[in-house]
């Protein structure tokens, strides 16, 4: 079971528009990462962000914490070909520190 | 740069076999390390914290006969699919924290068994 549920799960959209992907839980976590992935490769981290309320952007993405560190966003504007993966949220827990990702939305971006 | 080596990056298997995957940390000691499974259009589901030194810890529904873990060094664990079928097939992934900052992945083993 996902302890984050992010929405939508498939996204397809044409070269040039924004979007914004949801990451949401019942659950409070001191941490949250967001992680790119493109088919057959690993995971990579686009942010961490720790504190309620924080914004982070990274040139045209824009991640943002809820208040209450239960919930996450990440919009994209102008969105390019390259945007294309699935992005996947995770909380950091427990003493190992493992992750636990969210659902997943996979993105499609069309030239 | 720190990096995680997984190996073999595919791996085609008759039912009924066992197949092993390597997860390295290169530059850097890991004392812990975490083993996913991926179902294609799906996400990561954790299957096991591998830990140095002792047992693996694994998560709920994760048969710890059936993928076993050995983690003998602070460099590499291991993943071991015993007596392998074509439900098995999956996309396995390792990962591991760098200074408890970033956690690094490798690239991956698509294990198909026939």
């Amino acid at each position: 079971t996902q302890l984050l549920e992010q929405s939508p799960q498939f996204l397809s959209i044409q070269e040039g528009e924004n979007l914004t992907v949801y990451c949401n839980s019942s659950s409070v976590f001191s941490s949250l990462q967001w992680y790119r992935q493109e088919p057959g490769e690993g995971p990579v981290l686009l942010v961490t962000v720790v504190t309620g309320g924080e914004v982070k952007k990274l040139k045209r993405l824009t991640f943002q914490f809820g208040d209450a560190r239960k919930d996450s966003s990440l919009h994209i504007t102008a969105a390019q070909p390259g945007d294309t993966g699935l992005y996947l949220c995770a909380p950091v827990s427990g003493s190992a520190r493992q992750l636990t990702f969210g659902s997943g939305t996979q993105l499609t971006v069309l030239p | 740069g720190a990096v995680v080596s997984q190996h073999p990056s595919r791996v085609i298997c008759k039912s009924g076999t066992s197949v092993k995957i390597e997860c390295r940390s290169l530059d850097f000691q890991a004392t812990t390390m975490f083993w996913y499974r991926q179902f294609p259009k799906q996400s990561l589901m954790l299957m096991a914290t591998s830990n140095e030194g002792s047992k693996a810890t694994y998560e709920q529904g994760v048969e710890k006969d059936k993928f076993l873990i050995n983690h003998a060094s602070l460099t590499l664990s291991t993943l071991t699919v015993t007596s392998a079928h074509p439900e098995d097939s999956s996309f396995y992934i390792c990962s591991a924290w760098v200074a408890n900052e970033k956690l690094f992945f490798g690239s991956g083993t698509q294990l198909s068994v026939l």
